[in-house]
């Protein structure tokens, strides 16, 4: 069966630092690998996706990620956070068909300081 | 951009009620889906629905939990004797068939509370 962890629960970074929010899955064919952000109150966004192809890949509001077969990681990265960046985000394995369903990994909350 | 609305965006019901919780997919998608979020806890997945029937469901997918895609828009869930345990935020999702893969757009959701 699919995982995912996210061992980060909480994580503060000041506004303009980087940010990387780690993500590791367990899978046994190749994964669909998807990060999505949800903000207070709000339904899930996508921010980005891999499917096959080159391993880092660009997504909305400045966030890329790298897929790592070798450490089943698909990490997500932000070279500078704006404090409207605080949500929480989920990192989600899905099989290749459709109609498959995603599972999700706990979330990371991401705090901003000004 | 076409988007995945639910209704209503709050239900508080009592222990034993029923409860339809509604979704309008976007138009052109074959697949939909429910997942539930418990408050502090991970999204999972409820059941996939495709050609008018169930493909995938999980375990707590149980013979309380019924989906139904009444007309040619909405998709339902209907919960026939909730429980404390129901409370929690209900998510609708879509896709369409494209390739190999399944971009899964989702709902606002809506938020459950069983008192």
């Amino acid at each position: 069966a699919q995982s995912v962890t996210q061992p980060d629960i909480h994580i503060t970074v000041s506004e303009g630092a980087s940010l990387e929010l780690r993500c590791n899955y367990s899978y046994g064919a190749t994964p669909y690998l998807f990060w999505y952000v949800q903000s207070p109150g709000q339904g899930l966004q996508l921010l980005l996706k891999y499917f096959s192809g080159d391993t880092l890949v660009q997504g909305i509001k400045g966030f890329e990620a790298e897929f790592k077969r070798s450490q089943s990681s698909f990490n997500l990265r932000k070279p500078s956070v704006h404090w409207s960046d605080a949500a929480e985000y989920f990192c989600a394995v899905g099989a290749g068909n459709a109609g498959n369903m995603l599972t999700f990994g706990g979330g990371t909350r991401l705090m901003v300081k000004p | 951009e076409p988007e995945v609305t639910q209704t209503p965006s709050h239900q508080v019901t009592q222990m034993g009620q029923e409860v339809i919780l509604r979704c309008v997919p976007i138009s052109n998608h074959l697949y939909f889906y429910w997942y539930r979020q418990i408050l502090g806890q991970k999204v999972e997945f409820l059941v996939s629905f495709y050609n008018n029937e169930i493909s995938e469901k999980s375990e707590i997918f149980d013979d309380q939990f019924s989906v139904e895609r009444p007309d040619g828009s909405n998709f339902t869930l209907k919960i026939r004797s909730t429980k404390l345990e129901d409370s929690a935020m209900y998510f609708c999702a879509s896709s369409v068939l494209r390739g190999n893969y399944n971009e899964q757009f989702f709902g606002p959701g809506t938020r459950l509370t069983v008192l």
